[in-house]
């Protein structure tokens, strides 16, 4: 399969955790995005990488939020002290520049 | 401050119907428009996406119609299936017709009665 893999799919944590999610894009593609899609919503951005270079940040991605994408591949996104609130849909997606979307399945965080 | 609209919020067609899920926009310089079609447990899956230069676009069972001065869109599904039961979610990007940044609405979610 050489789509969008993102693991775990599924993390359940308790409040003040710390938790971490990877994502690995189609292998091809230059863009990696976040986005976060909580129960009855659409998907919100959070950020979005070109290469290794993070470009654009949402003001949804708090102080407690950090994305990395150290080589331009593989990216991780991680929550500090999570909070009931972070409880949501953790969703990637890769493209080519300007091209279309592919998303992974997600990751779904519950936090107790 | 939501800049896409979406309605209906949710829909109960009948097999073979027609499905219309409509969108409205408040940001002029939106520049790409596509739909996406999410089943449980799953990413959102690109359907079928348009560019203000036209008013119409069709795939199969799937058309957009585009109206760039009302700044409303929607999506049609003839011939309608138990198969296209999902969330719909309409978007929108400002990024010189790319992909980038993608603004959503907040989803229909369309069940197809047999």
């Amino acid at each position: 399969d050489t789509g969008v893999s993102q693991d775990p799919r599924h993390k359940i944590t308790k409040r003040g955790q710390n938790v971490t999610f990877r994502c690995d894009p189609i292998s091809e593609h230059n863009r990696l995005y976040w986005y976060r899609q909580t129960l009855g919503q659409g998907p919100e951005f959070l950020t979005y990488f070109q290469n290794e270079a993070q470009l654009e940040k949402s003001r949804l991605l708090s102080d407690r939020f950090s994305a990395e994408r150290p080589k331009g591949s593989f990216s991780t996104l991680e929550i500090q002290r999570t909070e009931q609130g972070d409880s949501a849909m953790y969703l990637c997606a890769s493209s080519w520049a300007g091209g279309e979307l592919f998303f992974g399945e997600g990751s779904r965080l519950t936090v107790l | 401050q939501q800049q896409v609209k979406q309605s209906p919020q949710s829909l109960i067609v009948q097999k073979g119907g027609i499905s219309i899920i409509n969108c409205a926009y408040e940001n002029t310089a939106f520049d790409y428009f596509p739909w996406y079609q999410q089943f449980p447990g799953k990413g959102p899956a690109l359907l079928i996406a348009i560019r203000p230069d036209v008013s119409e676009k069709k795939e199969g069972r799937f058309t957009i119609s585009f109206n760039k001065s009302a700044k409303q869109f929607s999506l049609h599904i003839m011939d309608s299936q138990p198969g296209d039961s999902a969330t719909y979610f309409c978007a929108a990007s400002d990024s010189g017709g790319g992909a980038d940044g993608l603004t959503f609405g907040k989803g229909t979610h369309l069940i197809i009665q047999p």
